[in-house]
Protein backbone atom coordinates (compact mmCIF):
# COMPACT_ATOMS: atom_id res chain seq x y z
CA UNK A 1 0.00 0.00 0.00
CA UNK A 2 1.95 2.74 -1.18
CA UNK A 3 -0.48 5.48 0.30
CA UNK A 4 0.85 9.21 -0.72
CA UNK A 5 3.38 9.71 -3.17
CA UNK A 6 5.29 12.88 -4.28
CA UNK A 7 7.19 12.76 -7.58
CA UNK A 8 9.88 14.70 -8.05
CA UNK A 9 12.00 13.99 -4.67
CA UNK A 10 14.11 16.65 -5.41
CA UNK A 11 14.22 19.45 -8.06
CA UNK A 12 16.27 22.37 -8.79
CA UNK A 13 15.17 25.38 -11.01
CA UNK A 14 16.33 28.66 -12.08
CA UNK A 15 14.53 31.96 -11.23
CA UNK A 16 11.28 32.10 -13.64
CA UNK A 17 11.24 28.31 -14.46
CA UNK A 18 8.12 27.06 -14.29
CA UNK A 19 7.51 23.19 -12.50
CA UNK A 20 4.98 21.05 -11.60
CA UNK A 21 4.61 18.56 -9.00
CA UNK A 22 3.13 15.47 -8.69
CA UNK A 23 1.00 13.41 -5.79
CA UNK A 24 -1.22 10.12 -6.15
CA UNK A 25 -2.92 8.89 -3.71
CA UNK A 26 -4.45 5.16 -3.33
CA UNK A 27 -6.13 5.31 -0.48
CA UNK A 28 -9.49 6.50 -2.10
CA UNK A 29 -9.67 9.85 0.31
CA UNK A 30 -11.95 12.52 -0.84
CA UNK A 31 -10.25 15.41 -0.02
CA UNK A 32 -6.31 15.96 -0.96
CA UNK A 33 -4.18 18.97 0.25
CA UNK A 34 -0.32 20.36 -0.43
CA UNK A 35 1.74 22.11 2.41
CA UNK A 36 4.88 24.26 2.42
CA UNK A 37 7.28 23.30 5.60
CA UNK A 38 10.00 26.10 5.65
CA UNK A 39 12.36 26.77 8.98
CA UNK A 40 11.03 28.01 11.72
CA UNK A 41 7.73 28.24 9.82
CA UNK A 42 6.31 25.28 10.45
CA UNK A 43 3.38 23.89 7.98
CA UNK A 44 1.30 25.77 5.93
CA UNK A 45 -1.36 25.01 3.69
CA UNK A 46 -0.73 26.35 -0.10
CA UNK A 47 -4.24 24.96 -1.79
CA UNK A 48 -6.87 21.81 -0.79
CA UNK A 49 -9.45 19.80 -3.27
CA UNK A 50 -11.92 19.14 -0.83
CA UNK A 51 -13.34 16.73 -3.89
CA UNK A 52 -12.48 16.16 -6.82
CA UNK A 53 -13.72 19.11 -9.25
CA UNK A 54 -12.87 21.10 -6.56
CA UNK A 55 -10.04 23.70 -5.53
CA UNK A 56 -9.58 25.78 -2.55
CA UNK A 57 -6.91 28.59 -1.77
CA UNK A 58 -4.47 28.00 1.82
CA UNK A 59 -3.05 30.06 3.81
CA UNK A 60 -0.21 30.89 1.03
CA UNK A 61 -1.69 30.31 -2.80
CA UNK A 62 0.17 33.23 -4.05
CA UNK A 63 2.81 32.42 -7.33
CA UNK A 64 1.08 28.13 -7.50
CA UNK A 65 -1.78 26.77 -9.27
CA UNK A 66 -3.31 23.19 -8.51
CA UNK A 67 -5.20 21.06 -10.93
CA UNK A 68 -7.42 18.25 -9.54
CA UNK A 69 -6.95 15.89 -12.78
CA UNK A 70 -8.99 13.04 -10.92
CA UNK A 71 -10.03 11.71 -7.73
CA UNK A 72 -6.45 10.23 -7.17
CA UNK A 73 -3.94 13.18 -8.43
CA UNK A 74 -3.70 16.90 -7.22
CA UNK A 75 -0.46 18.55 -8.90
CA UNK A 76 1.39 21.84 -7.76
CA UNK A 77 1.92 24.19 -10.80
CA UNK A 78 4.60 26.50 -9.96
CA UNK A 79 4.31 29.25 -13.33
CA UNK A 80 7.36 31.23 -12.59
CA UNK A 81 9.48 30.14 -10.21
CA UNK A 82 10.79 32.23 -7.25
CA UNK A 83 13.59 31.59 -4.62
CA UNK A 84 11.13 32.71 -1.81
CA UNK A 85 9.49 29.43 -3.17
CA UNK A 86 12.70 27.12 -2.03
CA UNK A 87 10.83 25.00 0.17
CA UNK A 88 9.78 20.93 0.84
CA UNK A 89 6.24 20.87 -0.34
CA UNK A 90 4.23 18.14 0.97
CA UNK A 91 1.07 16.34 -0.62
CA UNK A 92 -1.49 14.67 2.09
CA UNK A 93 -5.30 13.32 2.00
CA UNK A 94 -7.97 12.42 3.90
CA UNK A 95 -11.58 11.04 3.67
CA UNK A 96 -13.94 14.05 3.26
CA UNK A 97 -14.61 15.63 6.91
CA UNK A 98 -11.74 13.26 8.88
CA UNK A 99 -9.26 14.64 11.00
CA UNK A 100 -6.42 12.73 10.14
CA UNK A 101 -4.40 13.78 7.29
CA UNK A 102 -1.63 11.02 5.56
CA UNK A 103 1.38 12.62 4.15
CA UNK A 104 3.78 12.13 1.55
CA UNK A 105 7.65 12.10 1.63
CA UNK A 106 7.81 15.39 0.66
CA UNK A 107 9.46 17.08 -2.43
CA UNK A 108 12.46 19.64 -1.65
CA UNK A 109 12.81 22.02 -4.47
CA UNK A 110 15.61 25.03 -4.58
CA UNK A 111 15.33 28.17 -6.80
CA UNK A 112 18.36 29.72 -7.67
CA UNK B 1 -1.04 35.87 13.26
CA UNK B 2 -0.49 32.55 14.58
CA UNK B 3 -3.09 30.51 15.74
CA UNK B 4 -1.21 27.28 16.70
CA UNK B 5 1.90 28.25 18.98
CA UNK B 6 4.63 25.95 19.91
CA UNK B 7 6.42 28.34 21.59
CA UNK B 8 9.77 25.77 21.99
CA UNK B 9 11.63 25.30 19.36
CA UNK B 10 13.82 22.38 20.82
CA UNK B 11 13.26 19.99 24.01
CA UNK B 12 16.18 17.68 24.94
CA UNK B 13 15.06 14.80 27.72
CA UNK B 14 17.10 11.60 28.75
CA UNK B 15 15.80 7.97 28.10
CA UNK B 16 13.46 6.92 30.36
CA UNK B 17 11.99 10.50 31.50
CA UNK B 18 8.89 12.00 30.61
CA UNK B 19 9.29 14.10 27.99
CA UNK B 20 6.65 17.15 27.51
CA UNK B 21 5.41 19.15 24.78
CA UNK B 22 3.28 22.11 24.92
CA UNK B 23 0.94 24.09 22.75
CA UNK B 24 -1.02 26.95 22.28
CA UNK B 25 -3.91 28.06 20.34
CA UNK B 26 -6.04 31.35 20.21
CA UNK B 27 -8.89 30.27 17.51
CA UNK B 28 -12.20 29.20 20.21
CA UNK B 29 -13.46 27.20 16.98
CA UNK B 30 -10.74 24.38 16.98
CA UNK B 31 -12.90 21.41 18.15
CA UNK B 32 -10.20 18.75 17.12
CA UNK B 33 -6.73 18.67 17.79
CA UNK B 34 -3.55 16.06 16.63
CA UNK B 35 -0.19 16.00 17.07
CA UNK B 36 2.07 14.54 14.24
CA UNK B 37 5.74 13.30 14.25
CA UNK B 38 8.28 14.18 11.48
CA UNK B 39 11.58 12.20 10.86
CA UNK B 40 13.95 13.91 8.60
CA UNK B 41 13.12 13.61 5.34
CA UNK B 42 10.00 11.72 5.80
CA UNK B 43 6.47 13.03 5.69
CA UNK B 44 4.88 13.96 8.95
CA UNK B 45 2.73 11.27 10.64
CA UNK B 46 -0.24 10.93 13.09
CA UNK B 47 0.30 10.26 16.34
CA UNK B 48 -2.33 10.81 18.62
CA UNK B 49 -5.42 13.17 18.81
CA UNK B 50 -8.10 14.82 21.20
CA UNK B 51 -11.77 15.91 20.73
CA UNK B 52 -12.51 19.19 22.81
CA UNK B 53 -14.98 17.12 24.21
CA UNK B 54 -12.21 15.24 26.36
CA UNK B 55 -9.24 16.36 28.59
CA UNK B 56 -7.34 13.36 28.29
CA UNK B 57 -6.78 10.76 25.47
CA UNK B 58 -3.84 8.28 25.77
CA UNK B 59 -2.37 5.37 23.31
CA UNK B 60 0.58 3.51 25.03
CA UNK B 61 3.53 5.85 25.97
CA UNK B 62 1.71 9.23 24.46
CA UNK B 63 -1.08 10.81 26.53
CA UNK B 64 -2.65 14.07 24.99
CA UNK B 65 -4.10 16.46 27.65
CA UNK B 66 -6.27 19.42 26.84
CA UNK B 67 -7.09 22.39 28.85
CA UNK B 68 -10.18 24.32 26.77
CA UNK B 69 -10.17 27.05 29.21
CA UNK B 70 -6.66 27.82 28.68
CA UNK B 71 -6.65 26.59 24.53
CA UNK B 72 -3.39 25.03 25.64
CA UNK B 73 -2.76 21.48 24.89
CA UNK B 74 -0.05 18.86 26.12
CA UNK B 75 1.92 16.08 24.79
CA UNK B 76 3.22 13.87 27.34
CA UNK B 77 5.86 10.91 25.77
CA UNK B 78 6.60 8.09 28.80
CA UNK B 79 9.02 7.02 29.06
CA UNK B 80 11.00 8.18 26.64
CA UNK B 81 13.16 6.36 24.23
CA UNK B 82 15.90 7.49 21.59
CA UNK B 83 13.55 6.47 18.49
CA UNK B 84 10.83 9.48 19.87
CA UNK B 85 13.84 12.02 18.62
CA UNK B 86 11.85 13.79 15.94
CA UNK B 87 10.07 17.02 15.45
CA UNK B 88 6.91 16.93 17.02
CA UNK B 89 4.00 19.24 15.32
CA UNK B 90 0.83 20.45 17.13
CA UNK B 91 -1.93 21.07 14.64
CA UNK B 92 -5.94 22.12 14.86
CA UNK B 93 -8.94 21.75 13.33
CA UNK B 94 -11.99 23.50 12.78
CA UNK B 95 -15.19 24.14 10.76
CA UNK B 96 -14.13 26.98 8.10
CA UNK B 97 -17.31 27.47 5.96
CA UNK B 98 -19.19 24.86 4.49
CA UNK B 99 -18.36 21.33 5.02
CA UNK B 100 -14.73 21.82 4.66
CA UNK B 101 -12.08 21.00 7.58
CA UNK B 102 -8.17 22.40 7.54
CA UNK B 103 -5.45 21.58 9.41
CA UNK B 104 -3.51 25.00 11.05
CA UNK B 105 0.25 23.59 12.10
CA UNK B 106 2.23 24.76 14.92
CA UNK B 107 6.03 25.78 14.01
CA UNK B 108 6.91 22.20 15.69
CA UNK B 109 9.58 21.19 18.54
CA UNK B 110 12.33 19.42 17.90
CA UNK B 111 12.71 15.99 20.27
CA UNK B 112 16.02 14.97 21.42
CA UNK B 113 16.06 11.91 23.53
CA UNK B 114 19.75 10.85 24.30
CA UNK B 115 20.78 7.67 25.84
Amino acid sequence: NAGVTQTPKFQVLKTGQSMTLQCAQDMNHNSMYWYRQDPGMGLRLIYYSASEGTTDKGEVPNGYNVSRLNKREFSLRLESAAPSQTSVYFCASSDSGANVLTFGAGSRLTVL
Amino acid sequence: DQQVKQNSPSLSVQEGRISILNCDYTNSMFDYFLWYKKYPAEGPTFLISISSIKDKNEDGRFTVFLNKSAKHLSLHIVPSQPGDSAVYFCAAKGREGGSNYKLTFGKGTLLTVNP
